[in-house]
């Protein structure tokens, strides 16, 4: 089964509002990346934040990581319509290096 | 552009038979990891090899295998294809430590007739 589930599977929002996903996982992680995916194309990398690390920022991006509630959350501020796209949360653990993925969430931004 | 790339970006064949997919990783990069993406599994990390290597192992079939060559770049064998095979298949590259990104190819999207 896959190690992360995310939350919502689909959102829809307007231009200029803020965007919330929410990720939770199964197993003690080393870190936890989050991934953007246009549709059918390969995966882009966002940020990626380390199992001592509880808050990260990058340009209009925010992740936090709760370890004891084995869950994250991607903020993306005052979003824009090329930010539609799918979302993915995936966590590195135990001596393994390969990405295990969630689900993911699918951003609409309507202009 | 990540600096992946794979060929061919199309592919399309009838049950049962085999086809070979290429990924060369981002320069420097030692390590490569295959991915495949469907509808039903969603994305499922297959293998992973690291400078010529098996590394580590997951969700691959038997019919399924890859290597790494000398100049790092890998192919991922399909054969005995069946129509649940159609899928995206990503190829991923990271540095030798692997703790920090992956950085991923365009994909090989297979379908299966």
């Amino acid at each position: 089964s896959q190690q992360g589930e995310e939350d919502p599977q689909a959102l829809s929002i307007q231009e200029g509002e803020n965007a919330t996903m929410n990720c939770s996982y199964k197993t003690s992680i080393n870190n936890l990346q989050w991934y953007r995916q246009n549709s059918g194309r390969g995966l882009v990398h966002l940020i990626l934040i380390r199992s001592n690390e509880r808050e990260k920022h990058s340009g209009r991006l925010r992740v936090t990581l709760d370890t004891s509630k084995k869950s994250s959350s991607l903020l993306i501020t005052a979003s824009r319509a090329a930010d539609t796209a799918s979302y993915f949360c995936a966590t590195v653990w135990g001596s393994a290096r390969q990405l295990t993925f969630g689900s993911g969430t699918q951003l609409t931004v309507l202009p | 552009d990540s600096g992946v790339t794979q060929t061919p970006k199309h592919l399309i064949t009838a049950t049962g038979q085999r086809v070979t997919l290429r990924c060369s990783p981002r320069s420097g990069d030692l390590s490569v990891y295959w991915y495949q993406q469907s509808l039903d599994q969603g994305l499922q990390f297959l293998i992973q090899y690291y400078n010529g290597e098996e590394r580590a192992k997951g969700n691959i079939l038997e019919r399924f295998s890859a290597q790494q060559f000398p100049d790092l770049h890998s192919e991922l064998n399909l054969s005995s294809l069946e129509l649940g095979d159609s899928a995206l298949y990503f190829c991923a590259s990271s540095d030798h430590t692997g703790t920090r990104e992956q950085f991923f190819g365009p994909g090989t999207r297979l379908t299966v007739l």
